[in-house]
């Protein structure tokens, strides 16, 4: 069975600082990771996914395999990065079933 | 696009009373809808995998007796919690997918909380 870890439930960042959410996987296979942030009050959406390769929003994700590791980072934090932060796996093709971390809650201090 | 709404946003029973959450994908076919509930605080857990036309897949530990779901058509899914009691009372989100496969991507509703008195 698979298994994503956020070790850290809050995270308090001072505005221009660089910014690192952990997410860690189990997975006997080859899987897909994302991020979906929520904002206040909205709903869930996809913040970025592995196989992407892009930035969005100026975050970026490595998977490393090695480490079992999707950590979200970025260089320089700003106040509208302020969110619920949830890192999600998706074991494999044809079974579209996520499975959640507990969530980051990241807040920018001005 | 890609616009998944919920109905209603939330809502308020009593115990024992049923009730119905209606989630539909407004701008595309959706050919699987996942069923979520959000405890305070915590994360999202998948209850159950609808696919149009066909009997839902639950999670373990879900009581498929209890929450009922059905996926009448491609843009709709419906929740019906039966016989509610205070221990459902929760946040339950919708997402829908348009196909498989690598680039496929799940669209959220916007949640709705149930309070049961």
């Amino acid at each position: 069975a698979q298994r994503v870890t956020q070790p850290e439930k809050l995270l308090s960042v001072f505005k221009g600082a660089p910014v690192e959410l952990k997410c860690n996987y189990s997975y006997s296979g080859s899987p897909e990771l994302f991020w979906y942030v929520q904002y206040s009050r909205q709903r869930l959406q996809l913040l970025l996914r592995h196989i992407s390769r892009e930035s969005i929003k100026g975050f970026t994700a490595d998977l490393n395999k090695g480490e079992t590791s999707f950590h979200l980072k970025k260089p320089f934090a700003q106040e509208e990065d302020s969110a619920m932060y949830y890192c999600a796996l998706r074991a494999n093709f044809g079974n579209e079933k996520l499975t959640f971390g507990t969530g980051t809650r990241l807040t920018i201090i001005p | 696009g890609a616009v998944v709404s919920q109905h209603p946003s939330w809502v308020i029973c009593k115990s024992g009373t049923s009730v119905k959450i209606e989630c539909r994908s407004l701008d595309f076919q959706a050919t699987t809808m996942f069923w979520y509930r959000q405890f305070p605080k915590q994360s999202l857990m998948l209850m159950a995998t609808s696919n149009e036309g066909s009997k839902a897949t639950y999670e373990q530990g879900v009581e498929k007796d209890k929450f009922l779901i059905n996926h009448a058509s491609l843009t709709l899914s419906t929740l019906t919690v039966t016989s509610a009691h205070p221990e459902d009372s929760s946040f339950y989100i919708c997402s829908a997918t348009t196909g498989t496969g690598f680039f496929n991507e799940q669209f959220f509703g916007p949640g709705t909380r149930l309070t049961v008195l």
